[in-house]
């Protein structure tokens, strides 16, 4: 069956600090990654997503993510965090083609940012 | 454009009581979705809609029902409300629900409460 995990259930980081957000996925083909961000009382917004090709995705909001195959990872990271990004942070997969556009979504991680 | 709306913001039900969320769309998206969201848990599909006139079953289906007469509205019902079903729901939607390469986009979400 498929699942997502995000190891990390809070994170603190300092403003100003790098970020890297830890996502694994299990799945038994190339899946669709995504990453969600949601603000305090707020839905999902999309930050990014990786289908194919190049490995390294650029999204929204200065975030990049990897996907590793070999570790069955689609890690989060920013370089430098704002406090703005204080939000919690979803992973998700998505089924290829074939199937119906389900959504697994990991636990999420919230993030914290000190000034 | 607003994208998606839903209804109630938030709602406080008696148990057996009857409940239905409103969600509409103005992107005219074929796929429609509703999750809902617990703590530690992520979210979880609970019923999806590909297209008008179709629906299906989601992760966690059981105690709800849903229906898509057009493109824009799918409403959630719940029949008889139990505290279980005390969550955040989220509804959402993508252009086409039978690829998973295409991004959903949500409500800003509906808190219930069942006493």
């Amino acid at each position: 069956a498929q699942s997502v995990t995000q190891p990390d259930i809070h994170i603190t980081v300092s403003e100003g600090a790098s970020l890297e957000l830890r996502c694994n996925y299990s799945y038994g083909a190339t899946p669709y990654l995504f990453w969600y961000v949601q603000s305090p009382g707020q839905g999902l917004q999309l930050l990014l997503k990786y289908f194919s090709g190049d490995t390294l995705v650029q999204g929204i909001k200065g975030f990049e993510a990897e996907f590793k195959r070999s570790q069955s990872s689609f890690n989060l990271r920013k370089p430098s965090v704002h406090w703005s990004d204080a939000a919690e942070y979803f992973c998700a997969v998505g089924q290829r083609p074939g199937g119906y556009n389900k959504l697994i979504f990991g636990a999420g991680t919230r993030l914290a940012v000190h000034p | 454009i607003a994208g998606i709306t839903q209804a109630p913001t938030s709602q406080i039900l008696a148990a057996g009581r009857r409940m239905t969320l409103r969600c509409t769309q103005d992107m005219r998206h074929n796929a429609m979705y509703w999750y809902r969201q617990d703590l530690g848990l992520g979210l979880r599909l609970i019923h999806y809609s590909n297209t008008a006139g179709t629906t299906g079953k989601g992760e966690v289906p059981d105690g709800y029902s849903v229906s898509r007469a057009n493109t824009d509205d799918f409403p959630l019902t719940l029949a008889s409300a139990v505290p279980s079903q005390t969550s955040v729901y989220f509804c959402a939607s993508s252009e086409d629900g039978t690829s998973g390469s295409h991004e959903q986009f949500f409500g800003p979400g509906t808190r219930l409460t069942v006493l």
